[in-house]
C-alpha cells in the first residue's frame, strides 16, 4: 500500500519557468513532510520541510504549499534553473517512520 | 563537516557471496536507518537502529541483517546475495523520533551482484 502517491512521474521545463510536483497522503497521522533531492549516484538530500500546522513554507525559489484538508502538499520551484535537475521525492513521517513517493524526474532545459 | 559517509561507493559480489557494507556518522544521531533504492524507486526501508534497538521492516527479506556496536557505526550484511539484490543502498541517520527531525543520508553503495 502506497503510504505517499506522488505526480508526476517526470516533468520537463523550460529554464524560468515554475516545476510544480505533486504529493497525497491518507494517513493524518503524519506530522512532518519534508521533500528530497536526489542527483544521479548521490544521496538524497534535504530540500525543504513542512509541518501540517503550517499551510505554506518558502525557502528562496522553493515552496511547500500544504492543504491538511485535501490532505496534499506539493512542491513549487520558481524560476527553474537547469541545475535543479534531479529526482524529487516527497516524504511523510510519524515518529521516526519515513514514507516516501515514487519521485519525479525533474528536466530544466535551457 | 558532520555528515554519513558510507564506504565503499561501490561493490561487486558475486551470487552468493556475502557482502558487507559500512556506514559511520559524525553527527552523532540516535536513529540510524538502511534503505534500499532500485533504479527510479524510491528508497525501501529495510530496518533502522534507534540506539541499540533493532527495528526490522515485516517485508525485509532475512538475508538482510544489520549490526550497530556503536552510535556512529552500523553495517548492512548480506548473507547470499542474489541478482535482485543489486541496487543502490542508502544510509540515513536522524536526531530523534519525536521532534520530526529529517533525514540526512550518505551517498550511498551501488552493490553489483554477478
Amino acid at each position: 500500500q502506497q503510504q505517499v502517491k506522488q505526480s508526476p512521474q517526470s516533468l520537463i521545463v523550460q529554464k524560468g519557468g515554475i516545476s510544480i510536483i505533486n504529493c497525497a497522503y491518507e494517513n493524518t497521522a503524519f506530522d512532518y513532510f519534508p521533500w528530497y533531492q536526489q542527483f544521479p549516484g548521490k544521496g538524497p538530500a534535504l530540500l525543504i520541510a513542512i509541518r501540517p500546522d503550517v499551510s505554506e513554507k518558502k525557502e528562496g525559489r522553493f515552496t511547500i504549499s500544504f492543504n491538511k484538508s485535501a490532505k496534499q502538499f506539493s512542491l513549487h520551484i520558481m524560476d527553474s534553473q537547469p541545475g535543479d535537475s534531479a529526482t524529487y521525492f516527497c516524504a511523510a513521517s510519524m515518529g521516526n517512520q519515513f514514507y516516501f513517493g515514487t519521485g519525479t524526474s525533474l528536466t530544466v532545459i535551457p | 563537516d558532520a555528515m554519513v559517509i558510507q564506504n565503499p561507493r561501490y561493490q561487486v559480489t558475486q551470487f552468493g557471496k556475502p557482502v558487507t557494507l559500512s556506514c559511520s556518522q559524525t553527527l552523532n544521531h540516535n536513529v540510524m536507518y538502511w534503505y534500499q533504492q532500485k533504479s527510479s524507486q524510491a528508497p525501501k526501508l529495510l530496518f533502522h537502529y534507534y540506539d541499540k534497538d533493532f527495528n526490522n521492516e515485516a517485508d525485509t527479506p532475512d538475508n538482510f541483517q544489520s549490526r550497530r556496536p556503536n552510535t556512529s557505526f552500523c553495517f548492512l550484511d548480506i548473507r547470499s546475495p542474489g541478482l535482485g539484490d543489486a541496487a543502490m543502498y542508502l544510509c540515513a541517520t536522524s536526531r530523534k523520533t519525536w521532534d520530526n527531525s529529517p533525514l540526512h543520508f550518505g551517498n550511498g553503495t551501488r552493490l553489483t551482484v554477478t
